[in-house]
């Protein structure tokens, strides 16, 4: 079946530290690739997305690059803010059909001054 | 637009207990899923409604839980009798037709005691 894979947290960085959030996924069919984000206290939000091989989504200075060789999309942002500080989801969808989404397990990402 | 609400925000029960979670969709939106965090692990697929029909519950985890969503707005998720292992956060989620994007509530915070 098809599943996600991202690296254990919590992460633990120094404002403006660079951030790297492992992804990587297997899928029956060809997925679309997705970051979502949870503040504190809030629901989660579509942070980036990329729907096609070599497609890079963005957002709020946060990258990710849709690799289909390594099955990879990898979350990255060069120089976080406490104001970061979220628990970071990687998804995919198999488009078609009912477009159930499949999540990791979440990566925690605590940001100090 | 008005979001995808859940209520309550946070519900504690005694084991054996009903709690019963309510999820009201963006107006419009034909797609809702139900899906839950337990324990820090990832985001699992509950079930899936179009309109009021049920097109996927396979990620339901046993006839404790049931679902519905009558007339094809709001949806409700019943946990009767709840037991320790349903604690969690459940999220539900409404999506338009075609490729359209997922929108989350805030979750219920369950805790089973």
């Amino acid at each position: 079946g098809d599943s996600v894979t991202q690296m254990e947290g919590p992460v633990t960085l120094s404002e403006e530290a660079f951030l790297t959030i492992n992804c990587t996924y297997t899928a029956t069919g060809y997925p679309s690739l997705f970051w979502y984000v949870q503040y504190p206290g809030e629901g989660l939000q579509l942070l980036l997305k990329a729907t096609k091989a070599d497609d890079k989504g963005s957002n709020k200075g946060f990258e990710a690059t849709y690799r289909k060789e390594t099955t990879s999309f990898h979350l990255e942002k060069g120089s976080v803010q406490v104001s970061d500080s979220a628990v970071y989801f990687c998804a995919l969808r198999i488009d078609g059909g009912y477009q159930k989404v499949t999540f990791g397990t979440g990566t925690k990402l605590q940001v100090i001054p | 637009e008005a979001g995808v609400t859940q209520f309550p925000s946070h519900s504690v029960i005694e084991k054996g207990q009903t709690v019963t979670l309510r999820c009201d969709p963006i107006s419009g939106h034909d797609n809702l899923y139900w899906y839950r965090r337990v324990m820090g692990k990832e985001i699992k697929f509950l079930l899936h409604f179009v309109k009021e029909s049920k097109q996927d519950e396979s990620g339901m985890p046993n006839n404790r839980f049931l679902a519905e969503r009558t007339g094809g707005t709001y949806s409700t998720l019943k946990v009767q009798p709840a037991e320790l292992e349903d604690s969690g956060v459940y999220f539900c989620a409404s999506r338009g037709t075609g490729r359209s994007p997922l929108h989350f509530g805030n979750g219920t915070r369950l805790t089973v005691t």
